[in-house]
């Protein structure tokens, strides 16, 4: 079974605070990793994608890629309150135009 | 990013109607299209996998004769949920993209 977990939260941080979110996956060998922001009632936009170790950075967005320990991160620095949404990372098991694997999302909560 | 089209947004209908949900790919061509169920608070399920001129894949649990798909063009992939039910009611949520995903606006599907 392949699975991407995260934890649901609500995690809550102050408005100009770095939120910090995560991910876990259980194959070894996946191939992409995305993060996606989903606000209520609205479908899923991509903020992020990462296909190598390290960091990516994007304006106040930063991705962060561990292979070894299977984990990927997104950092949003300055957090502002329009930031508060469900942020889902999605992996791609293998190449080729495969379906994303979903966590079940973080709720982010930008308090003013 | 690739510019994926989802109509109707939103429709309401009575049970046991067909409801016909399309999906486009506006500035590309997309051999392969996935479709996707959103229940409240939950995260995506992947219902399927639409490819252009052949049969889709259903994940496990999909009822391949309620939920048709067809794939005509590299352009556009449908959705019908046939006979449908209040059980039925829920988010349904396109993608496609050369790559990474882009998703449609969604469909709120709501079954008298």
């Amino acid at each position: 079974q392949k699975e991407v977990e995260q934890n649901s939260g609500p995690l809550s941080v102050p408005e100009g605070a770095i939120a910090s979110l995560n991910c876990t996956y259980s194959d070894r060998g996946s191939q992409s990793f995305f993060w996606y922001r989903q606000y209520s009632g609205k479908s899923p936009e991509l903020i992020m994608s990462i296909y190598s170790n390290g960091d990516k950075e994007d304006g106040r967005f930063t991705a962060q890629l561990n292979k070894a320990s299977q984990y990927v991160s997104l950092l949003i620095r300055d957090s502002q309150p329009s930031d508060s949404a469900t942020y889902l990372c999605a992996v791609r098991i293998s190449q080729g135009n495969t379906p994303l694997v979903f966590g079940k999302g973080t709720r982010l909560s930008v308090i003013a | 990013g690739a510019v994926v089209s989802q109509h109707p947004s939103w429709v309401i209908c009575k049970s046991g109607t067909s409801v016909k949900i399309e999906c486009r790919s506006l500035d590309f061509q997309a051999t392969t299209m996935f479709w996707y169920r959103q229940f409240p608070k939950q995260s995506l399920m992947l219902m399927a996998t639409s490819n252009e001129g052949s049969k889709a894949t259903y994940e496990q649990g999909v009822e391949k004769d309620k939920f048709l798909i067809n794939h005509a063009s590299l352009t556009l992939s449908t959705l019908t949920v046939t006979s449908a039910h209040p059980e039925d009611s829920s988010f349904y949520i396109c993608s496609a993209g050369p790559g990474i995903q882009y998703f449609g606006a969604g469909t709120r599907l709501s079954v008298l």
